[in-house]
């Protein structure tokens, strides 16, 4: 397996504008994290899904961010309209054992200008 | 609201030596995870660690889990530069496997 898969790899965008960050998780694995990583705050928990339901999005900062998993090989965390603060590296990953043994994928690095 | 602290915060050591890192809590936790990140990398999982006391080797690597399952500790034997990294820990609460919090993480960098 190619493990988990996240595109693209680095993201510059204007404020204001829509962002789509991408996720494959590696098949079979039941579960899908969403994180974000930033000197300040460290790696934060923004939502999880457990078999493509959505099960706890209260690391979700504001309602400009969004997150979907329409099948079981594919997530998407969106933001809009996304601001400088949001600059950060986005990380997904997946495990069959809930969030204790998660394979995480190599993040996009995003940069809001 | 359950943290983990981690000690130091950076290290900087010659290639060769021994040293320990720690990730410490208030609180109990049903099992707690180390990674190591790259730079440019996503973390990658070192071992988890469930019991109280357990002691996990993984080559020259040492995981230890404190006997109240509230901290642990990770020495390193003869680091080399290839051990260069933020190492991270995490723990699951008692009530769920679903979700972990992180510690900040121990930057450690290797000098030849």
């Amino acid at each position: 397996d190619a493990g988990v898969i996240q595109s693209p790899r680095h993201e510059v965008t204007e404020m204001g504008q829509e962002v789509t960050l991408r996720c494959k998780p590696i098949s079979g694995h039941d579960y899908l994290f969403w994180y974000r990583q930033t000197m300040m705050r460290g790696l934060e928990l923004l939502i999880y899904f457990n078999n493509n339901v959505p099960i706890d999005d209260s690391g979700m900062p504001e309602d400009r961010f969004s997150a979907k998993m329409p099948n079981a090989s594919f997530s998407t965390l969106k933001i809009q309209p996304s601001e400088p603060r949001d600059s950060a590296v986005y990380f997904c990953a997946s495990s069959l054992l809930g969030a204790t043994e998660a394979f995480f994928g190599q993040g996009t690095r995003l940069t809001v200008v | 609201t359950q943290l983990l602290e981690q000690s130091p915060q950076f290290l900087s050591i010659q290639e060769g030596e021994n040293l320990t890192v720690y990730c410490n809590s208030s609180s109990v936790f049903s099992s707690l995870q180390w990674y190591r990140q790259e730079p440019g990398e996503g973390p990658v999982l070192l071992v988890t660690v469930v019991t109280g006391g357990e002691v996990k080797k993984l080559k020259r690597l040492t995981f230890q889990f404190g006997d109240a399952r509230k901290d642990s500790s990770l020495h390193i034997t003869a680091a080399q530069p290839g051990d260069t990294g933020l190492y991270l820990c995490a723990g699951a609460a008692k009530t769920s496997y679903d979700k972990v919090i992180f510690g900040p993480g121990t930057s450690l960098s290797v000098i030849p």
